[in-house]
């Protein structure tokens, strides 16, 4: 069956960097792109960027353009997502989520997020 | 990018129907068919219900239909149920980007 295992919760003082795993299995993994999306404590949801797992192309909203870096790793079916720079507004979960065209957002199979708590 | 418009709640009695509107500009839910309809509950995922502004997934059922006119897709949930009780967030291609709306709760009296 399709799932999509992400990396455990992460504690990061104000400034560091954190690096989160999407690991997917069930399906082909270079078929379908890799959205990030992440969740504030009592908030909405925010779309962050995907790749695209068979070239590695990539793509940010504006916001994170700068902080931002998606990888992948075919060997493994993992995507990886690295945010710099981190505030305490950083503090939220973190889904990741495929697609399978490159206009259409995120189908049916979700990560199980990852909490990501930005503290001093 | 600014977040899609989506009131911040509605409400309805048990077998009634409640629409949620999704309002962006041409540039994003005016200019692509590319409009998700998302269901999330308290401490989880969120779960796909309509995807291609239409079109339901497999398993989700038929009370759930997605529209668009212009500008605003909508979300319709006909013969309200108690599991309807959740929060709901369109999403939207922007020719190169995303973007969600800001979510709406909704509440089954």
């Amino acid at each position: 069956q399709v799932q999509l295992v992400q990396s455990g919760a992460e504690v990061r003082e104000p400034g560091a960097s954190v690096r989160l795993s999407c690991q997917a299995s069930g399906y082909t993994f270079t078929t379908h792109y890799i959205h990030w999306v992440r969740q504030a404590p009592g908030q909405g949801l925010e779309w962050m960027g995907a790749i695209n797992p068979s070239g590695g192309s990539t793509r940010y909203t504006q916001s994170f353009q700068g902080r931002v870096t998606m990888t992948r790793d075919t060997s493994t079916s993992t995507v990886y997502m690295d945010l710099s720079s981190l505030t305490s507004e950083d503090t939220a979960v973190y889904f990741c989520a495929r697609a399978f065209i490159a206009a259409r957002p995120p189908d049916d199979f979700w990560g199980q997020g990852t909490l990501v708590t930005v503290s001093s | 990018q600014s977040a899609l418009t989506q009131p911040p709640s509605v409400s309805g009695s048990p077998g009634q129907s409640v629409t949620i509107s999704c309002t962006g500009t041409s540039s994003d839910v005016g200019g692509y068919n590319y409009v998700s309809w998302y269901q999330q509950r308290p401490g989880k995922a969120p779960k796909l219900i309509i995807y291609d502004v239409t079109k339901r997934p497999s398993g989700i059922p038929d009370r759930f239909s997605g529209s668009k006119s212009g500008h605003t897709a909508s979300l319709t949930i006909a013969g309200l149920q108690a599991d309807d009780e959740a929060d709901y967030y369109c999403c939207s291609y922007t020719g190169s980007l995303f973007v969600f709306g800001i979510g709406t709760k909704v509440t089954v009296l």
